[in-house]
């Protein structure tokens, strides 16, 4: 089955630390994105990709980090300079940039501990 | 900057009601708008997509429509049952990159 999986699906930080979250995709889409979600908000994006070796920051991308080297893997590092990094993190991907539906990922769950 | 606006927060119907979950946003350039439904702890289940140049677009029970000129869409849930109880949202996307910008949701619940 095609689909978007991430891993793992619950994660603890403990302070200062950096954890990395995986996305990998087999729909071969060009486009992936990661979005940040909190409680009573409304999803956020943290960075995006069309394609392989180049990504792009979106609206929160302060203490993030990602990597773009193979088209059906785009992980995002939370790193130590996220000061509020709790939240519930959403991988998604499209066919490509106009037009088409966007499919997510399952979430995981980072939580500072 | 476009903002997306989904009101109510939260509705509770009984089953078998019909009923209407609405969506705006402030800037009427944008090139498609999509629905999509969460389960609590889970992610996001795409429902329907309008192109900025459909008026509409149905699966199932559900329809969404769109009025670009307004700022409007709105996803309709005909004969509804326990099953649809979940958060719905919707995002546009107004620019050429494929980014969504999401409403904060409106959380349904369908008392049997």
């Amino acid at each position: 089955d095609g689909g978007i999986t991430q891993s793992p699906k619950y994660l603890f930080r403990k302070e200062g630390q950096n954890v990395t979250l995986s996305c990998e995709q087999n729909l071969n889409h060009d486009a992936m994105y990661w979005y940040r979600q909190d409680p009573g908000q409304g999803l956020r994006l943290i960075y995006y990709s069309q394609i392989v070796n180049d990504f792009q920051k979106g609206d929160i991308a302060e203490g993030y980090s990602v990597s773009r080297e193979k088209k059906e893997s785009f992980p995002l590092t939370v790193t130590s300079a996220q000061k509020n990094p709790t939240a519930f993190y959403l991988c998604a991907s499209r066919r490509d940039r106009t037009n088409t539906e966007a499919f997510f990922g399952q979430g995981t769950r980072l939580t500072v501990v | 900057k476009q903002e997306v606006t989904q009101i109510p927060a939260a509705l509770s119907v009984p089953e078998g009601e019909n009923l209407v979950l609405n969506c705006s946003f402030t800037d009427s350039a944008i090139y498609n708008l999509q629905w999509f439904r969460q389960d609590p702890g889970k992610g996001l289940t795409s429902l329907l997509l309008i192109q900025s140049s459909q008026r509409e677009q149905t699966s199932g029970r559900l329809n969404a429509s769109l009025d670009k000129s307004s700022g409007r869409s709105t996803l309709y849930i005909a004969a509804s049952q326990p099953g649809d109880s979940a958060t719905y949202l919707c995002a546009v996307d107004s620019s050429n990159t494929g980014k969504l910008i999401f409403g904060q949701g409106t959380t349904l619940q369908v008392k049997p």
